[in-house]
């Protein structure tokens, strides 16, 4: 596609529900980053694909995230028994080589759990 | 771990007015990348500098990496509403792929 697409673009979820936020990266691109960003901060990483290869998840907050990337494009971050502190956006970027390459973001989810 | 401090936070200016924002780290880095935020918006890259002492120019933006690449600076000249955001820098771990962002300078512009 022509851009780094994510959905949905808006998500409130009840205390306690799952959640299943989806980026589609640019075609072709090898990496693939999620971040967290609460309202005035900047974005925290959470955890890096390079193809269907998670080589970092030292960001995810907890054990109820979840990210899988599991044919090396589509990726789909996952978040159990959701709380009130994981309300934020969450940004996708994709780069097209492993470092030094500029990271292209999607327009984010922003989730609210009530 | 390897952590980027931005300043200042936050800067309110008159229009026509230059803005710096500075980033700066206690380890030497590898590469430093800067992108600007809209208000409601996602970040969008600006630039990339790698070499030690290297200055970019995109129009009224300055980039400047420091000789010892442990600092970098973005500066704006004779500001324009246009360019309300805030600014990032970004800075790639010096092991694995991990891209970690400063926590940003809000930029404000009265006209």
């Amino acid at each position: 596609g022509a851009g780094v697409s994510q959905s949905p673009r808006y998500k409130v979820a009840k205390r306690g529900q799952d959640v299943a936020l989806r980026c589609d990266p640019i075609s072709g691109h090898v990496s693939l980053f999620w971040y967290q960003q609460a309202l005035g901060q900047g974005p925290e990483f959470l955890t890096y694909f390079q193809n269907e290869a998670q080589l970092d998840k030292s960001g995810l907050p907890s054990d109820r995230f979840f990210a899988e990337r599991p044919e090396g494009s589509v990726s789909t971050l996952k978040i159990q028994r959701t709380q009130q502190e994981d309300s934020a956006v969450y940004l996708c970027a994709s780069s097209s080589r492993d470092r030094y390459t500029e990271a292209f973001f999607g327009q984010g989810t922003r989730l609210t759990v009530v | 771990g390897q952590q980027v401090m931005q300043i200042p936070q936050y800067q309110h200016v008159q229009e026509g007015e230059d803005f710096t924002t500075y980033c700066n780290s206690s380890t030497t880095l590898s590469n430093i990348q800067w992108y600007k935020q809209r208000p409601g918006g996602h970040p969008v890259f600006l630039i990339q500098l790698v070499k030690s002492g290297e200055v970019k120019k995109q129009k009224r933006l300055t980039f400047q990496f420091g000789e010892a690449k442990k600092n970098s600076s973005l500066h704006i000249t004779a500001t324009q509403t246009t360019d309300v955001g805030t600014y990032f820098c970004a800075v790639y771990m010096e092991y694995g792929n991990k891209l970690v962002f400063g926590a940003g300078t809000i930029l404000r512009v009265k006209s």
